[in-house]
């Protein structure tokens, strides 16, 4: 099994800053990481998928980038509504989930 | 638009048995492979299994493989998770989720509002 680990577990910031968010998986994975926004009492949101590509809808604010073991989201400037928790998910052996990071108001 | 709706959750005992279902709407029902994942309260995401858009082909984690099933059903474009030998552990907000973003591409483009299960005497 992939395992997924996601750094920092939490991250501090204020509005207007940029966010750094790492993926780093046990073995590669090629390009087959996604990345996905969790607010609370809701269902995760899928923001970028194949380390690079943003999903339907999602602002260009959000970026992905990486292959093999080492992935990164990129928040380039952090929006009220991107206070949340952010898993990543690969898909290219069998299917695993990062343990998330928590982007939290400074 | 597409939309998925979770229905069944509940308190269960251990040792029992639940079944959940996903109504889904908004795309080709048939076309999609389908997955459970599950949150366990204040915990991450864990994906349980999936199943494929003709349903020939279901995949199980390993801590429920032997214990749930995958169904669908087209006529009725519904999901279902039968959940037997349930186990306190299994105390979860169970998601059914679209794959994405095209059909046999493994990520979750679509969730449902999710169903709380929680298992316990």
């Amino acid at each position: 099994e992939v395992v997924l680990t996601q750094s920092p577990g939490t991250l501090s910031l204020s509005p207007g800053e940029r966010a750094t968010l790492s993926c780093r998986a046990s073995q590669s994975v090629s390009s087959y990481l996604a990345w996905y926004q969790q607010k609370p009492g809701q269902a995760p949101r899928l923001l970028i998928y194949d380390a690079s590509n943003r999903a339907t809808g999602i602002p260009a604010r959000f970026s992905g980038s990486g292959s093999g073991t080492d992935f990164t989201l990129t928040i380039s400037s952090l929006e009220p509504e991107d206070f949340a928790v952010y898993y990543c998910q690969q898909r290219g052996n069998w299917l695993t989930f990062g343990g998330g990071t928590k982007v939290e108001m400074k | 638009q597409v939309q998925l709706v979770e229905s069944g959750g509940g308190v269960v005992q251990p040792g029992r048995s639940l079944r959940l279902s996903c109504a889904a709407s908004g795309f080709i029902f048939n076309n999609y492979g389908m997955h459970w994942v599950r949150q366990a309260p204040g915990k991450g995401l864990e994906w349980v299994g999936v199943i494929s858009h003709d349903g020939t082909n279901k995949f199980y984690a390993d801590s429920v493989k032997g214990r749930f099933t995958f169904s669908r059903d087209s006529s009725k474009n519904t999901l279902y998770l039968q959940m037997n030998s349930l186990r306190a552990e299994d105390t979860a907000v169970y998601y059914c989720a679209k794959e994405g973003p095209r059909n046999g591409y493994n990520y979750f483009d679509y969730w449902g509002q999710g169903t709380l299960v929680t298992v316990s005497s």
